[in-house]
């Protein structure tokens, strides 16, 4: 069973503007991760944030976490086409054990 | 240096069929999961290994589906009499530890369709 759920399922911006979704969870949690997948196929790692932190950045990528919320939002600045991907979050319920939500599709246009 | 690489890329079966799918993890990762990926959703766990031994299967959906990991770097998913329903893209991960606090790389996948 999935535990995360992405928020919006779908999103379309234009070349240059913000992207945001939302991941939100059950149960408590270790850590919450962000991956990247283009195409269907594998996932690329984008960042981590414990449950001790508010907030991380890395690149254009911010994340910020709410354990009392038990929600987490990526936001994505400045996207670029390259950008265009499905975002899921991962939470780890059970340790190693990553549960995946369904995603956020986002897609940038030109 | 080389990510966590799975054969084949792409695997068409007939229903009733056995297939084998491979994973080759990072050199020196010593974690390696495998994970189904359903279309329309995200990845779900199958099974987790520490070394050789399959320290996790609660995941493995019947005993249809076997793994196994002999000398603790290459891996094997095993399923046998394939139904329809098994289609899908099957990914692999690797770890340097175990625990979620270690990034899981992943690989591009097998999709497997059952006709």
């Amino acid at each position: 069973s999935q535990q995360g759920e992405e928020d919006p399922q779908a999103l379309s911006i234009q070349e240059g503007e913000n992207a945001t979704m939302n991941c939100s969870y059950k149960t408590s949690i270790n850590n919450l991760q962000w991956y990247r997948q283009n195409s269907g196929r594998g996932l690329v790692h984008l960042i981590l944030i414990r449950s001790n932190e508010r907030e991380k950045h890395s690149g254009r990528l911010r994340v910020t976490l709410d354990t009392s919320k038990k929600s987490s939002s990526l936001l994505i600045t400045a996207s670029r086409a390259a950008d265009t991907a499905s975002y899921f979050c991962a939470t780890d319920p059970y340790d190693y054990k990553l549960s995946f939500g369904a995603g956020t599709t986002v897609t940038v246009r030109a | 240096g080389a990510g966590v690489s799975q054969t084949p890329s792409n695997k068409v079966t007939e229903k009733g069929k056995y297939v084998e799918l491979r994973c080759d993890p990072i050199s020196g990762h010593t974690a390696l999961y495998w994970y189904r990926q359903s279309l329309g959703q995200g990845p779900e766990f199958l099974i987790y290994f520490q070394g050789t031994g399959a320290a996790d299967d609660s995941g493995l959906p019947n005993d249809r589906f076997f793994a196994v990991r002999p000398e603790g770097s290459v891996s094997t998913l095993k399923i046998q009499r394939t139904e329809r329903g098994d289609s899908a893209v099957y990914l692999c991960a690797s770890s340097l530890g175990a625990g979620s606090s270690y990034e899981q790389y992943f690989g591009p996948g097998t999709r497997l369709t059952v006709t």
